[in-house]
This record gives structure tokens, C-alpha cells and sequence, in this order.
């Protein structure tokens, strides 16, 4: 069964760099995109990019360019996503999520979260 | 950038009561395109319906999708008491994805 499992919570002061890992079971980690998606306390769901683990390319939501940048590590299939320069306003639950083998236009398996906290 | 609005912000309702949950687009979005999660508190979402309205698997047939274009609704025919969470749609844009604000299903 496909599982996501991710790194633990993490407490940042502001201004350093955060790396949140997504280790994946079950499936050929080449073979799907990894998404990371945010959540804010209280607040919805926020798209932040996407590594084809096969290339390593990468796409990145604008909001978030020159901050993120999504690795892997295939002989571990293991996804990394960084963000630097953070702000409070960064804290949140970061997700890494895969695409559910139905349509390819949804996201069908998710990581368990890693909290961020950011605060000085 | 296909911004996603959806209606209303809470609905409160009673164990047994039908749920219709609306998600409008900006612009048309292909319904294989569009999807719906639940989310409850302290837990990663979870894939309901995809294509717009196609089941995911292991959800039981009370949640229904509907709709193309621009106005898209989820259906909960009778609500359980498990049933009880925020619900987001979601549609794809290449390369990514956006999400609606949700709507908050709580106990009457």
C-alpha cells in the first residue's frame, strides 16, 4: 500500500531555513510527481509545488519562487521539501501528497503533516 | 489563475439531513479536472471524488459530485455523524493545483 510517512515537527526562528522530508513505500517512487501543500492554522489549502522524482525537475507556485526548493534522494525515495528566509507567517502544516492513480488531476495519497512552527 | 469560491462558508445540519456543498470557478474548468476532499481536525485530507464525480475508493456511496463548467456541487444524501469535517474542491491548472476555501459541515 502506498504510504507517505514525513520528518517531525519543527520550531524555526525567523529568517532561518526549514527542510521537511516525505519518505514513500508501496509504489515506484519515479513513476509520480510529489506535491507539497501547505495548510495555516485555521486556514485552507495552498499548492506549493512539484519534483518529478525520475528528472528532478521542478514546479514551483509563484507565490513561492526564489524561497522553495523540492529535492529527492531515489535511492531512498525520499522527497525534501526546503523553504528559506521564513517568516512567521510561514508557520503551518506542510504536506507532501502524490497523485491517487484515478484521473491524474488529484492529489489521492497525502503524508501525515509536519508542523512548522516559525516564531522568534 | 482560476480562482475557486465555494458556497456556503458553514452549513449546519442534523445527522440524517442532506448536504449540498457548491464550488464555482472563475472560468470553466474540465471536469476531470475537478475534485473534492474531507478534512477533519488533525488529519491530512482525504480524496472523495475525482473527475468531478467519480468515487474514490472506499467512500461510501452517500457522497455524490456533480456539475461541469464553472459550478460543481458535492451531495452528502444523508449525513453520519463521522461526516462532520470541512470540505474543499480542488481543480487542476498545469503544473499545479488550486483549492477552494471550504465549507465547514458542523452538527445542528
Amino acid at each position: 500500500q502506498v504510504q507517505l510517512v514525513q520528518s517531525g515537527a519543527e520550531v524555526k526562528k525567523p529568517g532561518a531555513s526549514v527542510k521537511v522530508s516525505c519518505k514513500a513505500s508501496g509504489y515506484t517512487f519515479t513513476g509520480y510527481y510529489m506535491h507539497w501543500v501547505r495548510q495555516a492554522p485555521g486556514q485552507g489549502l495552498e499548492w506549493m509545488g512539484r519534483i518529478n522524482p525520475n528528472s528532478g525537475g521542478t514546479n514551483y507556485a509563484q507565490k513561492f519562487q526564489g524561497r522553495v526548493t523540492m529535492t529527492r534522494d531515489t535511492s531512498i525515495s525520499t522527497a525534501y521539501m526546503e523553504l528559506s528566509r521564513l517568516r512567521s507567517d510561514d508557520t503551518a502544516v506542510y504536506y507532501c501528497a502524490r497523485v491517487g492513480g484515478y484521473s491524474g488531476y488529484d492529489l489521492g495519497y497525502w503524508g501525515q503533516g509536519t508542523l512548522v512552527t516559525v516564531s522568534s | 489563475e482560476i480562482v475557486l469560491t465555494q458556497s456556503p462558508g458553514t452549513l449546519s445540519l442534523s445527522p440524517g439531513e442532506r448536504a449540498t456543498l457548491s464550488c464555482r470557478a472563475s472560468q470553466s474548468v474540465s471536469s476531470s479536472y475537478l475534485a473534492w476532499y474531507q478534512q477533519k481536525p488533525g488529519q491530512a485530507p482525504r480524496l472523495l471524488i475525482y473527475g468531478a464525480s467519480s468515487r474514490a475508493t472506499g467512500i461510501p456511496d452517500r457522497f455524490s459530485g456533480s456539475g461541469s463548467g464553472t459550478d460543481f456541487t458535492l451531495t452528502i444524501s444523508r449525513l453520519e455523524p463521522e461526516d462532520f469535517a470541512v470540505y474543499y474542491c480542488q481543480q487542476y491548472e498545469a503544473p499545479g493545483f488550486t483549492f477552494g476555501p471550504g465549507t465547514k459541515v458542523d452538527i445542528k
